[in-house]
């Protein structure tokens, strides 16, 4: 089956550090990849997504691109700002019995100091 | 523009009680899903709704049951509450259309267990 595996946290960084979150996926055929972010006392939100080997998402000055050959989806930022402070999920899409049931990973909680 | 809202947003139960937590989506879309947020767990899927009329188990179904009312609402239910069920309770939606789009959460309820 689809599983994703994210680096474990909390990752702790100063501000204006540079970030990397590692993402790497087991899945058959060809899934869409996700980045979500989810800030305290809300719910999920979509940060960028890649649909294809390759493809690289960005927003809000993240990005992560699609890399087939080493099954990954890793999530950069070049320069972390307090704000960003969050946790962040990997996630692929996937289908069961004809159903989209997409597959997180456990999610890594990242601490940015002033 | 709502999106997905759940109700209510905290709770706290006794052993033994019951209760029904709601969601309802204004973005048409056809799949609702209900998931449990527990500390270094990440998301654990309890059921879902691939269409209206349909619901189906995921990994985490025991003790709860659920009814896709209408297109636009999804309740999950707690019949006797054990404190195993302490946790973050979010509900998703997605399209239902294929494509890659992500899914859209709602902001939780937060449920503790006397």
């Amino acid at each position: 089956g689809n599983s994703v595996t994210q680096m474990e946290g909390p990752v702790t960084l100063s501000e204006e550090a540079f970030l990397t979150i590692n993402c790497t996926y087991t899945a058959t055929g060809y899934p869409s990849l996700f980045w979500y972010v989810q800030y305290p006392g809300e719910g999920l939100q979509l940060l960028l997504k890649a649909t294809k080997a390759d493809d690289k998402g960005s927003n809000k000055g993240f990005e992560a691109t699609y890399r087939k050959e080493t099954t990954s989806f890793h999530l950069e930022k070049g320069s972390v700002q307090v704000s960003d402070s969050a946790v962040y999920f990997c996630a692929l899409s996937g289908a069961s019995g004809g159903s989209y049931i997409p597959t997180f990973g456990r999610g890594t909680s990242l601490i940015v100091h002033p | 523009n709502a999106g997905v809202t759940q109700t209510p947003k905290f709770q706290v139960l006794k052993t033994g009680q019951s209760m029904t937590l709601q969601c309802a989506q204004d973005m048409n879309h056809n799949s609702m899903y209900w998931y449990r947020q527990d500390p270094g767990m990440g998301l654990r899927l309890i059921y879902y709704s691939a269409s209206e009329g349909t619901t189906d188990k995921g990994e985490v179904p025991n003790g709860y049951n659920v009814s896709r009312l209408n297109k636009r609402e999804f309740s999950l239910r707690l019949e006797s509450a054990a404190p195993s069920q302490t946790s973050v309770y979010f509900c998703a939606t997605y399209t239902g259309d294929g494509s890659n789009q992500p899914q859209h959460f709602g902001d939780g309820t937060r449920l503790s267990i006397l």
